[in-house]
């Protein structure tokens, strides 16, 4: 299994420019999330979904919109970018909501000029 | 909604000592308590779990302990090891319900361990 793969592993983007960062997990995982990770913020949750077909908001979702039309792929795409979405990005993936893991992707590293 | 805190934010050790890294919730719902080791340019990788029906689960060097009456929980690293150096993160997770956020997980911000020869 590759488990949670994630495209690209950097991106610099201009300020209104959108883009869709690519995760896909072979795990046959129900569960996918996706998560951002800035210096001294730790770890907050963007959006998840619980099945395809199903998502939801998460702490930060503004500025971001996913969709789930299979179970493996869970794509993350940012509608006009801005500064403040420079961070690195994880998606993750879990067979349910009731552990283990999360098991999370390498990261996009995004940088918004 | 929960709350994590983890302590210290950083930890410095000699090679072949233990090391310990603390964290606290405020959710007596949550039932299920992941630990996490990042290195740099990594993502999270998921090292040791507990459910909240067990107080302590071990493997190999790594063994994390559970106080439901407290509610912390903790990761003990013996005989550490220069590899052993990188970010930890503590997580809880447990059902709040459907308008509480389901099967959210929750974070601590974070310990930099750091192993010296």
């Amino acid at each position: 299994n590759a488990g949670v793969t994630q495209t690209p592993k950097f991106q610099v983007l201009k300020t209104g420019q959108s883009m869709t960062l690519q995760c896909a997990q072979d795990m046959n995982h129900e569960y996918m999330s996706w998560y951002r990770q800035d210096p001294g913020m730790g770890l907050r949750l963007i959006h998840y979904s619980v099945g395809a077909g199903i998502t939801d908001q998460g702490e930060v979702p503004n500025g971001y919109n996913v969709s789930r039309s299979t179970t493996e792929d869970f794509p993350l795409r940012l509608l006009s970018a801005a500064p403040s979405q420079t961070s690195v990005y994880f998606c993750a993936s879990s067979l349910s909501g009731l552990g283990p893991g999360p098991f999370f992707g390498p990261g996009t590293r995004l940088t918004v000029l | 909604g929960e709350n994590v805190e983890q302590h210290p934010s950083t930890l410095s050790v000699q090679e072949g000592d233990s090391a310990v890294i603390k964290c606290t919730y405020s959710d007596s719902a949550s039932n299920y308590f992941p630990w996490y080791k990042q290195e740099l340019g990594k993502g999270p990788q998921l090292i040791i779990d507990i459910r909240s029906n067990v107080g302590e689960k071990k493997d190999q060097r790594i063994a994390v302990t559970l106080n439901k009456t407290a509610k912390h929980f903790s990761l003990h690293i013996t005989e550490t090891q220069p590899e052993d150096s990188a970010v930890y993160f503590c997580a809880a997770k447990g059902w709040r319900g459907l308008t509480g956020g389901g099967n959210k997980l929750t974070f601590g911000t974070g310990t930099q361990l750091k192993v010296e020869l």
